[in-house]
C-alpha cells in the first residue's frame, strides 16, 4: 500500500505571496491532518478535514486554510505569507472514524519564505 | 483547552545510558499514542496503550500509561545512536470529536 504523499517537498516564496500544498493520503483513508513543525516548537495541529468537511482547527491564522477533495486528497493554502511561515509542513492520514487509530505521516513539505 | 505536558524538552546522555520521557494530559485520555521522528524524518507510530495501568515492552523500550489514565512515559533502557531523534506522545481526550492532542516532544541527543 502506498504511502502519504506530499508535494512538492521543498518550496522558496517570498513575503507576501501564497504558496499551496498538497497531500495524498493512504487509499480508503478520509481524514488528513495537517501540522507546522518549526525547530523546537514540536507539531502546531493546523486543521483535520474528514470526508470533505472541516472537522478540526487550531489556532492559526485566517491566511491559513485547506480543503478536501471527494477522493480524500488534501490541499492546504497560506495567502500572504511571513517570514515566520518558514516550516516544515507535514499531513497525516487515517481512516478518522475511531479512538484508536494511529496517524500515518507524509515526508512534509519545506516551506522557506525571504 | 485540553493539553498535553511533555517533558524534558531535551535529554542528553551517554550512549548506553537510559532515557526517560514523561506525558501529562489535563483530561482523562481515551488512550495514548507514542511516535519517533528521526532527524531530517517524519513522525513514525511507534505503539499505542489503551487500558488503565498498561505497560508494553517493544525491545529497550517501555511503554506505561498511568492509572487514571492521564499519563504516560517511555523508558529507553540502554541508549543506543539509532534511538537519536524526538519522541512525542499524543491522545485522544474523552469526547474529543477525533482530534488527537499532541505532547510538545522529547529529544533525545546522544553525547559523542
Amino acid at each position: 500500500k502506498a504511502g502519504v504523499t506530499q508535494t512538492p517537498r521543498y518550496l522558496i516564496k517570498t513575503r507576501g505571496q501564497q504558496v499551496t500544498l498538497s497531500c495524498s493520503p493512504i487509499s480508503g483513508h478520509r481524514s488528513v491532518s495537517w501540522y507546522q513543525q518549526t525547530p523546537g516548537q514540536g507539531l502546531q495541529f493546523l486543521f483535520e478535514y474528514f470526508s470533505e468537511t472541516q472537522r478540526n482547527k487550531g489556532n492559526f491564522p485566517g491566511r491559513f486554510s485547506g480543503r478536501q477533495f471527494s477522493n480524500s486528497r488534501s490541499e492546504m493554502n497560506v495567502s500572504t505569507l511571513e517570514l515566520g511561515d518558514s516550516a516544515l509542513y507535514l499531513c497525516a492520514s487515517s481512516f478518522g472514524q475511531g479512538y484508536q487509530e494511529t496517524q500515518y505521516f507524509g515526508p512534509g513539505t519545506r516551506l522557506l519564505v525571504l | 483547552g485540553q493539553q498535553v505536558m511533555q517533558i524534558p524538552q531535551y535529554q542528553h546522555v551517554q550512549e548506553g545510558e537510559d532515557f526517560t520521557t514523561y506525558c501529562n494530559s489535563s483530561t482523562t485520555l481515551s488512550n495514548i499514542q507514542w511516535y519517533k521522528q528521526r532527524p531530517g524524518g517524519h513522525p513514525v507510530f511507534l505503539i499505542q496503550l489503551v487500558k488503565s495501568g498498561e505497560v508494553k515492552k517493544q525491545k529497550r523500550l517501555t511503554f506505561q500509561f498511568g492509572e487514571a489514565k492521564k499519563n504516560s512515559s517511555l523508558h529507553i533502557t540502554a541508549t543506543q545512536t539509532t534511538d537519536v531523534g524526538t519522541y512525542f506522545c499524543a491522545g485522544f481526550g474523552l469526547g474529543s470529536n477525533y482530534q488527537l492532542i499532541w505532547g510538545a516532544g522529547t529529544k533525545l541527543i546522544i553525547k559523542p
